[in-house]
């Protein structure tokens, strides 16, 4: 059973274009929704996160939307550049274990391609 | 400050073998986790470490896989025997704790493990 449904599972965009990639959870305990970004040979890094009493956050040319009742959110990309090239995921997580615990659930993934 | 680091960066095995990867967290950092990414597939969770006890292990997969963290510093994790389908890219991702407001995980480059 997948958690966290992320699509498209690849992107190609044009640089200066806007690139959209979405996610989708179940679990209404998840408190928590990170993306990463990951460039080949290295592990994934936080870029921006949200917590679900905020419909929106952003940070530079990245903006992530969040519709809790629809339990759906969306990572956006303004102006896109070659160098956003990169694998996102999207992610989730909740409190357990007393608070210590905040395993995340991913997507599967997102190769975005960004063309000069 | 040094990022999480593990070793080795990749490993070729043979199918009945044994190999340990290693996970260095960032210094400071009492929660450790693993995961692991198969391809084509989600970034799954495996463990979490808070120190040097194991607080969740409810993802590893069967009893080939053994972590450890002894003296709640770097963490290893044993695959004994190998298997082919424990071919995957095992990350470490360490956070502070208590996590309080700083949920961010920092991710190692991961370990590619191959197995024949």
């Amino acid at each position: 059973q997948q958690q966290v449904k992320q699509s498209p599972q690849s992107l190609i965009v044009q640089k200066g274009g806007i690139s959209i990639i979405n996610c989708a959870y179940e679990n209404t305990a998840f408190d928590y929704f990170p993306w990463y970004q990951q460039f080949p040979g290295k592990g994934p890094a936080l870029l921006i996160a949200i917590r679900p009493d905020v419909s929106e956050k952003k940070e530079g040319r990245f903006t992530i939307s969040f519709n809790k009742s629809a339990k759906q959110f969306s990572l956006h990309i303004m102006d896109s550049q070659p160098g956003d090239s990169a694998t996102y995921f999207c992610a989730a997580s909740y409190s357990n274990s007393g608070g210590s615990n905040y395993k995340l659930t991913f997507g599967k993934g997102t190769l975005l391609t960004v063309n000069p | 400050e040094a990022g999480v680091t593990q070793f080795p960066s990749h490993s070729v095995i043979e199918k009945g073998q044994t190999v340990t990867l290693r996970c260095d967290p960032i210094s400071g950092h009492d929660n450790l986790y693993w995961y692991r990414r198969v391809m084509g597939k989600e970034i799954k969770f495996l463990l979490h470490f808070v120190k040097e006890s194991k607080q969740d292990e409810s993802g590893m997969p069967n009893n080939r896989f053994l972590a450890e963290r002894t003296g709640g510093t770097y963490s290893t994790l044993k695959v004994q025997p190998a298997e082919l389908e424990d071919s995957g890219v095992y990350f470490c991702a360490s956070s502070h704790w208590p996590s309080g407001s700083r949920r961010e995980q920092f991710f190692g480059p991961g370990t590619r493990l191959t197995v024949l």
